[in-house]
């Protein structure tokens, strides 16, 4: 049972919007920088976005974060085959002193 | 361009002790911005995160793993360090060894991963 709860699996066809619940609690997401990780298929996960919504240089503006509250998403448009991979949000929890990390979502692009 | 590389022993037998090193090549390891970190991820499951050191030594531990995992720095070798004891074949996963923004909450750069199986 993850701290951050994600839905498993998320799909869209190509080109649509696809978007990324990460729900946690007044520990972590309330009061935190939210992460968002992409992990394809047999590799190591890669950041997408940090403190909730800045992207790292060469992740596409295609890409975006927010939060609100206790809950953070991740949007992603213009979907691509390339897209298809799981994905994973994360972030401090200060009542356990502890990194904590969603569940991950499974993204299928139809 | 930073790189992390994780080495060890891929088979460990149950209750022994599992040990790890990740190497940090192209920036130092002697710095207060960044921890180092490290994250399990069991075969089709999710990401655990493990523990993190900044270069001082300074430490955190994950609650669940606290009692049988020690993290340590080597500031000389540019390298740190993963023991976790008393294996089963739950800590049967892939070890990942990270980069970590004090007070931002994100791993920037990742190893490559290394598979580490328990099993007698």
């Amino acid at each position: 049972q993850s701290v951050l709860t994600q839905p498993p699996s998320v799909s869209a066809a190509p080109g649509q919007k696809v978007t990324i619940s990460c729900s946690g609690s007044s520990s972590n997401v309330g009061i935190n920088f939210v992460s968002w990780y992409q992990q394809l298929p047999g590799a190591a996960p890669k950041l997408l976005i940090y403190e909730n919504n800045v992207r790292p240089s060469g992740i596409p503006d295609r890409l975006s974060g927010s939060k609100s509250g206790t809950s953070a998403t991740l949007g992603i448009t213009g979907l691509q085959t390339g897209d298809e991979a799981d994905y994973y949000c994360g972030t401090w929890d200060s009542s356990l002193d502890a990194e904590v990390f969603g569940g991950g979502t499974k993204l299928t692009v139809l | 361009q930073l790189q992390l590389q994780e080495s060890g022993p891929g088979l460990v037998k149950p209750s022994e002790t599992l040990s790890l090193t990740c190497s940090v090549s192209g920036d130092s390891i002697s710095t207060d911005i960044y921890y180092w970190g490290w994250v399990r991820q069991p075969p089709g499951k999710g990401l655990e995160w493990i523990a993190s050191i900044l270069y001082t030594g300074r430490t955190y531990y994950s609650p669940s793993l606290r009692s049988r995992v020690t993290i340590s720095v080597d500031t000389s070798e540019n390298q740190f360090s993963l023991k976790l004891s008393s294996v089963t074949a739950a800590d049967t996963a892939v070890y990942y060894c990270a980069r970590r923004r004090g007070g931002r909450n994100y791993f920037d750069y990742w190893g490559q991963g290394t598979l580490v199986t328990v099993s007698s």
